[in-house]
C-alpha cells in the first residue's frame, strides 16, 4: 500500500488552534479525507480535499497543496471532546483508500 | 439511513473455527470495504467491492473470504485464523459516484479475538 506520514502525537490546551500535516505518494492520487477515530470508536468522517487549497467545516479546515503532496487538517477552538486520534487518507485509483499512521491529539484544560 | 451496521460486536473462535462477519448499509452506496485494525495503528485495506464485485484484494490471506451478495451486505468469512488476526474488523460504505466516492462511512467494527 502507499505511505502516508504524519507526526504521532500533538499536544495542545482548550480554545487552542493545531495543525495536523499529512504527506503522501503522488501515484494514482486522487484526494485526501481526514477522519477522526475516539478510542474504542469508528473512524468518522471530517474532510476531503480533491483540489489544492483549503476546505472549511465548521471549527475544522483541511488544506492540500498537490505540488508539495502535502496537506493539513486544522482544529480551531480546540474542546476537550476533541481528544482523539486524527488520520488522514489518500484516495487511489480503484478505490483505494490508504490510511496515514495517525496522530493522536491531546486537548488539556 | 447514514448507518453502516456490523455483527457481531465481539466474537471469539479458535483456530480451527469457521465464523462469518456481517456488515449492512441503506444508503445506496455501490463501494464497500473491509478493513483489519490492530491497537493504536491505522486501518488497514482488506477488500474492495464495486458495484457488487471484488475490485481490490490487498493481498489477504486466503482464510479470509469476502463475499458480497447484494448492493447492500457484506460478509467477510473466516476460517483457520492466527493468534495474529485478533483485531478490530471495520466494514465502510461510500457512494462510488465519479467525484463523491470520498467519504467512507465507518460500521462500529467486529472485535475478533483467536484464541
Amino acid at each position: 500500500g502507499q505511505s502516508l506520514e504524519q507526526p504521532s502525537e500533538v499536544t495542545a490546551v482548550e480554545g487552542a488552534i493545531v495543525q495536523i500535516n499529512c504527506t503522501y505518494q503522488t501515484s494514482g492520487f486522487y484526494g485526501l479525507s481526514w477522519y477522526q477515530q475516539h478510542d474504542g470508536g469508528a473512524p468518522t468522517f471530517l474532510s476531503y480535499n480533491a483540489l489544492d487549497g483549503l476546505e472549511e467545516t465548521g471549527r475544522f479546515s483541511s488544506f492540500l497543496s498537490r505540488s508539495d503532496s502535502y496537506g493539513y487538517l486544522l482544529l480551531q477552538e480546540l474542546q476537550m471532546k476533541d481528544s482523539a486520534s486524527y488520520f488522514c487518507a489518500a484516495l487511489y485509483n480503484f478505490n483505494k483508500f490508504y490510511f496515514g499512521s495517525g496522530t493522536k491529539l491531546n486537548v488539556k484544560p | 439511513d447514514t448507518e453502516v451496521t456490523q455483527t457481531p460486536k465481539h466474537l471469539v473462535m479458535g483456530m480451527t473455527n469457521k465464523k462469518s462477519l456481517k456488515c449492512e448499509q441503506h444508503m445506496g452506496h455501490r463501494a464497500m470495504y473491509w478493513y483489519k485494525q490492530k491497537a493504536k495503528k491505522p486501518p488497514e485495506l482488506m477488500f474492495v467491492y464495486s458495484y457488487e464485485k471484488l475490485s481490490i484484494n490487498e493481498s489477504v490471506p486466503s482464510r479470509f473470504s469476502p463475499e458480497c451478495p447484494n448492493s447492500s451486505l457484506l460478509n467477510l468469512h473466516l476460517h483457520a485464523l492466527q493468534p495474529e488476526d485478533s483485531a478490530l474488523y471495520l466494514c465502510a460504505s461510500s457512494p462510488d459516484e465519479g467525484g463523491s466516492s470520498y467519504e467512507q462511512y465507518f460500521g462500529p467494527g467486529t472485535r475478533l479475538t483467536v484464541t
